[in-house]
């Protein structure tokens, strides 16, 4: 069975501040990844997604940026955290080719003040 | 792009009785799928339903809902909510027949609090 880890589970941090969000995909080899934003109240916005290692698209601009290290890890980072970061971060994985489900993970809470 | 409309933000239900949550879309690409997500309180979305068939009824944990892709719709329903059905629900399309990924667009959400 695949399993999917977010880390951190929340995080407070100041304006101006970095940020490092994981997401870790087990049990599925060469996975498609995505992560989401979800703010207070709001909708599911993909961010970026990726197909492969070292290859990651964007889909909305938001000062932020992503990365793909290996298989089955995927880091959303910025150097310089706005007021409006904050939400709920959600990293999502599905099978390629063909399936179109997309399984979501725990999600990592972030205020930023 | 595709969008996803859920008209209303809050539904609110007495324990038993019938709910029915509303979803239209418009699509201007090949859309694959529709999912119904729900989303309990500090958890992830989770699919609760999906489909692909135009005018087939698909059923999971007593909800059903069914594709019409005549009138763009994809609403949801249950004959008898349970206090365990409140949550948050997305209607979501996929669009992803010429690249090998899924782009899930989102609607709204809608929020079901079912009452004593």
């Amino acid at each position: 069975a695949q399993t999917i880890h977010q880390w951190p589970v929340a995080e407070i941090k100041a304006v101006g501040s970095p940020l490092s969000l994981g997401c870790t995909i087990k049990g599925k080899s060469s996975p498609n990844l995505y992560w989401y934003w979800q703010a207070t109240g709001g909708t599911l916005q993909q961010l970026f997604y990726s197909i492969t290692v070292g290859q990651v698209e964007s889909v909305v601009q938001l000062n932020l940026s992503a990365s793909r290290p290996k298989d089955d890890q995927f880091i959303l980072s910025t150097e310089k955290l706005l007021l409006s970061h904050s939400g709920f971060y959600l990293c999502a994985w599905s099978r390629d080719w063909g399936s179109y489900e997309q399984y979501f993970g725990p999600g990592t809470r972030l205020t930023v003040l | 792009g595709d969008s996803v409309t859920q008209t209303e933000g809050l539904v609110t239900v007495t324990e038993g009785l019938p709910v029915k949550l509303n979803c239209t879309y418009q699509t201007t690409y090949l859309t694959i799928a529709f999912f119904w997500y729900v989303q309990y309180l500090n958890e992830a979305p989770q699919v609760l339903l999906k489909s692909s068939t135009d005018n087939k009824r698909t059923e999971h944990q007593g909800f059903h809902a069914t594709l019409h892709k005549s009138s763009s719709s994809f609403h949801l329903q249950k004959s008898s909510a349970q206090l365990s059905d409140s949550a948050l629900y997305y209607c979501a399309l996929s669009e992803g027949a010429s690249s090998s990924f899924s782009k899930l667009v989102f609607g709204q959400g809608t929020s079901l609090s079912v009452v004593p």
